[in-house]
This record gives structure tokens, sequence and C-alpha cells, in this order.
């Protein structure tokens, strides 16, 4: 079968590090890519791994291993704002390439 | 860049009435999805077009729901009957297309409430 699995709450102080870890079960698929939800907001795109290594785009960096079937996201220098739910999410190689999603992981970030 | 448009963005109806939701993607955007989002889950795909044309439907129950892109442009997406069941935040997104389908763009939804 095809799934993504991440854990459902990570909770940290006001400048510290936070990884995302995101373990996946698939074929085949393109790469592995990162969401931002704000509660009651649309899903913003973060990044995308296509290849294994990392990808830093600020204080985020996305992480892919596809030989341990993992990916992570990695959130430095937490600030306030960051609280929302993290989505990892796919696209397989078996379909027209819908982009499959996680069940997300909320981040609660503390004073 | 004007964004993912999507009305309306509240919805209460109750069961077995019908319901429509509009979304007018991104200018230039061939591709558009129309995902459902249970409350604590992540976004589940219901149907994909690329263009005016279906690619991807496997999830939609096709007994009660309905979709079309209308001259490869504006979508609604269709209800009838609802269910208890079908509550949920219904997202539009849209990107570039084939080769640049993993930034997809969202518009902020419809929450649907069906009592």
């Amino acid at each position: 079968g095809q799934s993504l699995e991440q854990p459902s709450e990570v909770t940290a102080v006001e400048g510290a590090i936070v990884q995302i870890n995101c373990t996946y079960q698939t074929s085949g698929f393109y790469g592995l890519s990162w969401y931002q939800q704000h509660d009651g907001g649309a899903p913003t795109f973060l990044s995308y791994n296509a290849l294994d290594g990392l990808e830093e785009t600020g204080r985020f960096s996305s992480f892919l291993s596809r030989s341990d079937s993992y990916g992570y996201l990695l959130l430095q220098e937490l600030q306030m704002k960051d609280s929302a739910s993290y989505f990892c999410a796919f696209r397989t190689t078996d379909s027209w390439g819908k982009l499959q999603f996680g069940a997300g992981t909320q981040v609660v970030v503390t004073p | 860049e004007a964004g993912v448009a999507q009305s309306p963005r509240y919805k209460i109806i109750e069961k077995r009435q019908s319901v429509a939701f509009w979304c007018n993607p991104i200018s230039g955007h061939a591709t558009l999805y129309w995902y459902q989002q249970i409350l604590g889950q992540g976004p589940k795909l219901l149907i994909q077009f690329q263009n005016n044309g279906v690619v991807d439907d496997s999830q939609l129950p096709k007994d009660r729901f309905s979709a079309e892109r209308l001259k490869g442009v504006d979508s609604t997406l269709k209800i009838q009957p609802a269910k208890l069941e079908d509550s949920a935040v219904y997202l539009c997104a849209s990107s570039l297309g084939q080769g640049y389908n993993e930034k997809l763009f969202f518009g902020s939804g419809t929450q649907l409430s069906v009592l």
C-alpha cells in the first residue's frame, strides 16, 4: 500500500529547533513535499525533495533518504508564528501523479 | 498575482440537501484539484483536472459528488444529496501542470457543515 506517517503533535519553545519526521511506504514516487497550514487557513507549499539530501530554505530545511523511506522537516529558530500543522506529501508513480498527504503534525510553539 | 479563489467560505445545510462550491484557479494553471479535509486529517484528493479533462477521480464518491471544469478555467464541485460524513473543508488547488505538480496553490476552502 501507499502511506505516509508523521507524529501527531510536537511542542517546543521559541528559539528552539524542531524536527518533524515522515516515514512513507510506496512502490515508487517522484519526491517528498512539505506544506504548512495555520488553523483555518490554506495549506502553503514549503519545500520539495526530489533527490536524497538536504534542501534549505531560510529557517526551514527538508531532508530525504529514499533508501530509508524517510524524510524530515527541520524548523530552526522557532517563532510563535510557526505554530501550525505541517504535512508531508508525495506523488506516486502508479497514478497520474496525484499528491497524497500525511495526516499532519501539529507544532505548538510556547513562549 | 491573484491566488486561488473559492466561494462560499462557509456553508451549513441539512442532510439530503444539495450544495455547490466554486473555484477560480490562478490564471494559466493547467491543473486543478479538489481536496476534502476532515478535521484533524490531511487533505484527501477527490478529483484532479488537467485543463478541462479529468485525470484522476478514483476517490470521488460518484453516486453523490460531481465536478466539472468549464473551458479549462473555473470549476464547480457539487454534492447531491449530502450526508453527515461530508462535513469537512473542501479545498481547491491549482498548479502549473505537468512537471510542476509538486507546488500546489490552495484556496482558503469552503467549510461545510451537514446537520
